[in-house]
């Protein structure tokens, strides 16, 4: 079975500054997809940025970005110009594309004003 | 609007007594899912339903029931036989014929034994 890791229970970043969220995924198939999802104090899931694994170009929306490792497995979230409305559990999550999704344990993110 | 909505948002529930927890979408999606998530263990997989009159277990099925008669509803039982289910749980519905396509997430449902 496809597994997520995610190997950082908690990060904090100061406001204003970069931070990186990491995530590690184990598969044996080469067509797949990723995501980003952030759960804020409201326990809204929402989605942040996605990256299907056959494109090499990292996604990008906004102040957030990947970087999309495929050989090593790797899917890391970078967040720039952090804000406060940034704080909270972020999940990644991969799926085959007939598959239902896998979750990792996730990362609560702090910003400090 | 569109979206995913879930009832009730806070749930008490005596040990020994089944409980539904309702799941509806307007978003015309395939599939819905059925998540449990606990404290520092990410979202578990229940159940999950990709057509309707279809359902699949997911990776902790058990204790749990679903049903769905409707495309728009998936409603999701907690059994007596459930061990521990004080939980969060999240409903969610996802397009299936998109391959590129996320889940999107009802705002859950809070359940606790009491």
């Amino acid at each position: 079975a496809q597994t997520v890791t995610q190997s950082q229970p908690e990060m904090s970043v100061q406001e204003a500054e970069t931070v990186t969220l990491s995530c590690t995924y184990d598969t044996s198939e080469s067509d797949y997809y990723l995501f980003w999802y952030k759960q804020p104090p409201s326990r809204q899931m929402i989605l942040v940025i996605r990256q299907e694994a056959y494109k090499q170009q990292n996604a990008t929306e906004n102040r957030f970005s990947v970087n999309f490792q495929k050989a090593a497995k790797s899917f890391s979230l970078k967040i720039s110009d952090s804000q406060l409305g940034d704080a909270a559990m972020y999940f990644c999550a991969y799926r085959r594309s007939s598959d239902d999704m896998r979750f990792g344990a996730g990362t609560r993110l702090t910003v400090k004003p | 609007d569109g979206g995913i909505t879930q009832s009730p948002k806070y749930l008490f529930r005596k040990e020994g007594q089944n409980v539904t927890l309702s799941c509806e979408q307007n978003l015309n999606h395939d599939a819905m899912y059925w998540y449990r998530q606990d404290p520092g263990q990410g979202l578990r997989l229940i159940y999950y339903s990709q057509i309707v009159n279809d359902f699949q277990k997911g990776d902790i099925a058990e204790g749990y029931s679903v049903s769905r008669e409707k495309k728009e509803s998936f409603p999701l039982t907690v059994t007596s036989a459930q061990k521990n289910p004080t939980a969060f749980y999240l409903c969610a519905s996802m397009e299936w014929t998109g391959r590129y396509n996320e889940q999107f997430f009802g705002p859950g449902t809070r359940l606790t034994v009491l």
